[in-house]
C-alpha cells in the first residue's frame, strides 16, 4: 500500500493569497509528481522531480512553483492564488521507471 | 502530438451486462496503465501493463495492450454497481522522462 500524503484535503481562500499544498510520501521514492485536474477532466502534469534539487515544469504552463529540498517531501506553492487556480491538485510518485506512479488523496482548491 | 484517446467517454450500463472501454494512443511506448477514480477521490491503480500482448485480470475487469495497433482495452465482465467510478489511461511517453499522458477518462455508470 502506497503512503503518500497531502494537506490540506481542501482550501477555500481568497485572491492574491500565497498558498502552499504539501505532499509527502515515506516509501523513499525519488520521482515525484503534481498533476492538476479539472471535475470531470483528465490530469494535467504540472511539475516533476526526479531527486533531490530536481524539479522541472510539466507539460502544462503553471504559475505555481515547486521545491525538493528532502526526497520525502514535494510541496506546491502558488505566490498570489487567482480564481483561474481553482482546481484539483494531485500529488504522485513512483520509484522504478516499470511501475505505476501512486497517487496521494488530492486537494481541493477554491479561489475566491 | 502526443495524443491519447478514450472511447466511450460516457457509458451506462445495466447490471450483468459486458462491455470495453479502448484507450488508442500515438506514443510508441509499451508502458501503459489503468487507472480507477471515484468522485471527488484520488486514482487508484488497477493495471499495470508493460509488454505487446499483456493481459491481467482482477475481478470483473480485465485489461491487455496491442502496442502494434497502439490499443489497450478494459474489458467489463457482469458488471456490478460498485464498479461506477471513471476510468482512466494513461501512457509513458516514450521518451525515457518517466512521464505519464492520461487520457480524457470514461465515466461509468452501473444501473440495476
Amino acid at each position: 500500500e502506497a503512503d503518500i500524503y497531502q494537506t490540506p484535503r481542501y482550501l477555500v481562500i481568497g485572491t492574491g493569497k500565497k498558498i502552499t499544498l504539501e505532499c509527502s510520501q515515506t516509501m523513499g521514492h525519488d520521482k515525484m509528481y503534481w498533476y492538476q485536474q479539472d471535475p470531470g477532466m483528465e490530469l494535467h502534469l504540472i511539475h516533476y522531480s526526479y531527486g533531490v534539487n530536481s524539479t522541472e515544469k510539466g507539460d502544462l504552463s503553471s504559475e505555481s512553483t515547486v521545491s525538493r529540498i528532502r526526497t520525502e517531501h514535494f510541496p506546491l506553492t502558488l505566490e498570489s492564488a487567482r480564481p483561474s487556480h481553482t482546481s484539483q491538485y494531485l500529488c504522485a510518485s513512483s520509484e522504478n521507471p516499470s511501475w505505476e506512479q501512486y497517487f496521494g488523496p488530492g486537494t481541493r482548491l477554491t479561489v475566491t | 502530438e502526443l495524443k491519447v484517446e478514450q472511447n466511450p467517454l460516457f457509458l451506462s450500463m445495466q447490471e450483468g451486462k459486458n462491455y470495453t472501454i479502448y484507450c488508442n494512443y500515438s506514443t510508441t511506448s509499451d508502458r501503459l496503465y489503468w487507472y480507477r477514480q471515484d468522485p471527488g477521490k484520488s486514482l487508484e491503480s488497477l493495471f499495470v501493463l508493460l509488454s505487446n500482448g499483456a493481459v491481467k485480470q482482477e475481478g470483473r475487469l480485465m485489461a491487455s495492450l496491442d502496442t502494434k495497433a497502439r490499443l489497450s482495452t478494459l474489458h467489463i465482465t457482469a458488471a456490478v454497481h460498485d464498479l461506477s467510478a471513471t476510468y482512466f489511461c494513461a501512457v509513458d511517453r516514450g521518451d525515457n522522462t518517466d512521464k505519464l499522458i492520461f487520457g480524457t477518462g470514461t465515466r461509468l455508470q452501473v444501473f440495476p
